[in-house]
């Protein structure tokens, strides 16, 4: 069974840092891009980041650029998202996907991250 | 990074059916046939029911549909069910990037 547990959200002040994970399984994790998502609460999914399956190329959306980093470890069949400089606006459910643009997309449950005083 | 335009809500009676529409541009819908559509309820993670425009995964009802014309996808929910409520959402590819649409509440009366 595919399954993608993210994990590192919290409450984090604004200007800090946080680094999410994402642990894979059931899958051939270094075979897949994949993709980084949020949504704040009661609003819409808005994408923020992806990386292929060899870590060589990423893309971010400009919300999030020189500020957010992905990356990953095929060894540990983990995703990671540092995320640093954080701001009000970056509170909101992160979600790790797998093939947002295939049959085999697939979405782990989402981590709360949090950015306030 | 514009975000791909949905109708905030649309609803239907059971049996019925719907069309929610995803218009971008030529950079986005109108040059890639990689739209998919998610399916959310509340609390959930989105849920895959179309790709590639028109294509379904193994296990969704072929009740959906999709379509594409121009800068315009769309989604076509026939024989509306009260489970089909929910959140849908439109994503294209668009260069080394990927938008989302707004989102769409549907409503089944």
């Amino acid at each position: 069974e595919v399954q993608l547990v993210e994990s590192g959200g919290g409450l984090v002040q604004p200007g800090g840092s946080l680094r999410l994970s994402c642990a894979a399984s059931g899958f051939t994790f270094s075979s897949y891009w994949m993709h980084w998502v949020r949504q704040v609460p009661g609003k819409g999914l808005v994408w923020v980041s992806l990386i292929n399956s060899d870590g060589r190329t990423t893309s971010y959306a400009d919300s999030v650029k020189g500020r957010f980093t992905i990356s990953r470890d095929n060894a540990k069949n983990t995703l990671y998202l540092q995320m640093n400089s954080l701001r009000a606006e970056d509170t909101a459910v992160y979600y790790c996907a797998r093939g947002l643009y295939s049959s085999s997309s697939a979405w782990g449950q989402g981590t709360l991250v949090t950015v306030a005083s | 990074q514009s975000a791909l335009t949905q109708p905030a809500s649309v609803s239907g009676s059971p049996g019925q059916s719907i069309t929610i529409s995803c218009t971008g541009t030529s950079s986005d819908v109108g040059s890639y046939n990689l739209v998919s559509w998610y399916q959310q309820h509340p609390g959930k993670a989105p849920k895959l029911m179309i790709y590639e425009v028109s294509q379904r995964p193994s296990g969704v009802s072929n009740r959906f549909s999709g379509s594409k014309s121009g800068n315009t996808a769309s989604l076509t929910i026939s024989g509306l069910q009260t489970e089909d409520e929910a959140d849908y959402y439109c994503s294209s590819y668009a260069r080394s990037s990927t938008l989302f649409g707004g989102g769409t509440k549907l409503t089944v009366l």
